[in-house]
């Protein structure tokens, strides 16, 4: 059975500090992932994507995938108080079931 | 283009009724998921439908859940005699359903039995 494994949180930064969230997963066939944020009482939204070893940055984002370690991340610089959400991430474990973390909660305090 | 569409958006029964929730994917999308999500916690998987292959129907909790998927296209979740511990969002994707594509989420159907 994949699994993603997340801590749950909560994680809290100041306000324009980095947040760095983690992720761990079990199947060392996975390739890419996804991060999903999820605001409260709204649906995830699909926020980042990797698809190889290393890092990619959009924006303040920055998604990181090493798959010796078996981990991703995203890093999240200058914290705002808008990205307080709960982020998930996402094997999506080519083309069949995608597998999901439990999600982190991040608080970014103003 | 048009979103994923889930119907209700809020549902009120009473406990022992069975409902039925509806989800509209995005044209073109062969999978879809079905996700129950309780208050503060993270996202429980249901079931798994790939084109024309059988579901994937390991995450419903009980013989009450079913659901099915016409055409493959439009889905419908059915819960059967509702107990309280049903209450909760109930979530719908869908992806392209090709490699290593994303989901996309409807806004989903608070359920309340009372």
């Amino acid at each position: 059975q994949k699994e993603v494994e997340q801590n749950s949180g909560p994680l809290s930064v100041p306000e324009g500090a980095i947040a760095s969230l983690n992720c761990t997963y079990s199947d060392r066939g996975s390739q890419s992932f996804f991060w999903y944020r999820q605001y409260s009482g709204k649906s995830p939204e699909l926020i980042m994507s990797i698809y190889s070893n290393g890092d990619k940055e959009d924006g303040r984002f920055t998604a990181q995938l090493n798959k010796a370690s078996q981990y991703v991340s995203l890093l999240i610089r200058d914290s705002q108080p808008s990205d307080s959400a709960t982020y998930l991430c996402a094997d999506p474990t080519g083309g069949f079931k995608t597998i999901f973390g439990a999600g982190t909660r991040l608080f970014v305090k103003a | 283009g048009a979103g994923v569409s889930q119907s209700p958006s809020n549902k009120v029964t009473e406990k022992g009724k069975d409902v039925e929730l509806r989800c509209d994917p995005i044209s073109g999308h062969t999978a879809l998921y079905w996700y129950r999500q309780s208050l503060g916690q993270g996202l429980e998987f249901l079931i798994y439908f790939q084109g024309n292959s059988a579901p994937d129907k390991s995450g419903l909790p009980s013989d009450r859940f079913s659901a099915e998927r016409t055409g493959g296209s439009v889905s419908t979740l059915t819960i059967q005699r509702t107990q309280q511990e049903d209450s909760a969002v109930y979530l719908c994707a869908s992806s392209i359903g090709q490699g290593t594509s994303p989901l996309h989420f409807g806004n989903g159907t608070r359920l309340t039995v009372t």
